[in-house]
């Protein structure tokens, strides 16, 4: 158990809604990190946060969008969703704000968009 | 095309039987990280290289990073089923501002 918890596990909806993954990191971590994996993909890194604020940007989608509250919760939202953005999105914290310390992955959640 | 080559795609190999697995790129890292993940399930992390050269002993497993820090290595010595997933190289390049994870070495151990 890495101490990175992610909800919903599963996630199933229909092209054109709009869904919100949750993520809570390790306690103490400040930053926050979202990942989407999918099999022709690999895991591809989307967003990144540190103590509220956005730190760094990879192919992220206008379509989605990211924030970390306050209490360091990081939530992602994923709008007008297509086919293809069916995948494995994982949530990573880390306690540092630079990318080259150790990333501490939760157990992901599943969506399918039908 | 992605940043961080890795090769074999797959391997199956016999429960004791040694293998390598390598992580290739053109561009520069400030540290590599090895991680190991199982079907749906995150990746964990096994270590993190950060000097050019650098070798890191994990129990059977050793991590290279090469000189240039452009590459690495993971070599797992009597492999068990226990080792059996999905292992990733991943890391921030020198002058970009994301994080990279490589295209994965999906390995299998057969008892």
């Amino acid at each position: 158990d890495s101490g990175v918890t992610q909800t919903p596990k599963h996630l199933i909806t229909a092209t054109g809604q709009r869904v919100t993954l949750r993520c809570s990191p390790r306690s103490g971590d400040l930053s926050v990190y979202w990942y989407q994996q999918s099999l022709d993909q690999g895991l591809q890194f989307l967003i990144q946060y540190y103590n509220g604020e956005e730190r760094a940007k990879g192919n992220i989608l206008e379509r989605f969008s990211a924030q970390q509250f306050p209490d360091l919760h990081s939530e992602l939202n994923l709008s007008s969703l297509e086919l293809g953005d069916s995948a494995l999105y994982f949530c990573a914290s880390s306690p540092r704000d630079r990318r080259s310390y150790e990333q501490y992955f939760g157990p992901g959640t599943r969506l399918t968009v039908t | 095309t992605q940043l961080l080559e890795q090769s074999p795609q797959f391997l199956s190999i016999q429960e004791g039987e040694n293998l390598t697995v390598y992580c290739n790129s053109s561009s520069v890292f400030s540290s590599l990280q090895w991680y190991r993940q199982e079907p749906g399930e995150g990746p964990v992390l096994l270590v993190t290289v950060v000097t050019g050269g650098e070798v890191k002993k994990l129990k059977r497993l050793t991590f290279q990073f090469g000189d240039a820090r452009k590459d690495s290595s993971l070599h797992i010595t009597a492999a068990q089923p226990g080792d059996t997933g999905l292992y990733l190289c991943a890391g921030p390049t020198n002058t970009g501002n994301q994080f990279y994870f490589g295209t994965g070495t999906s390995l299998t151990v057969i008892p």
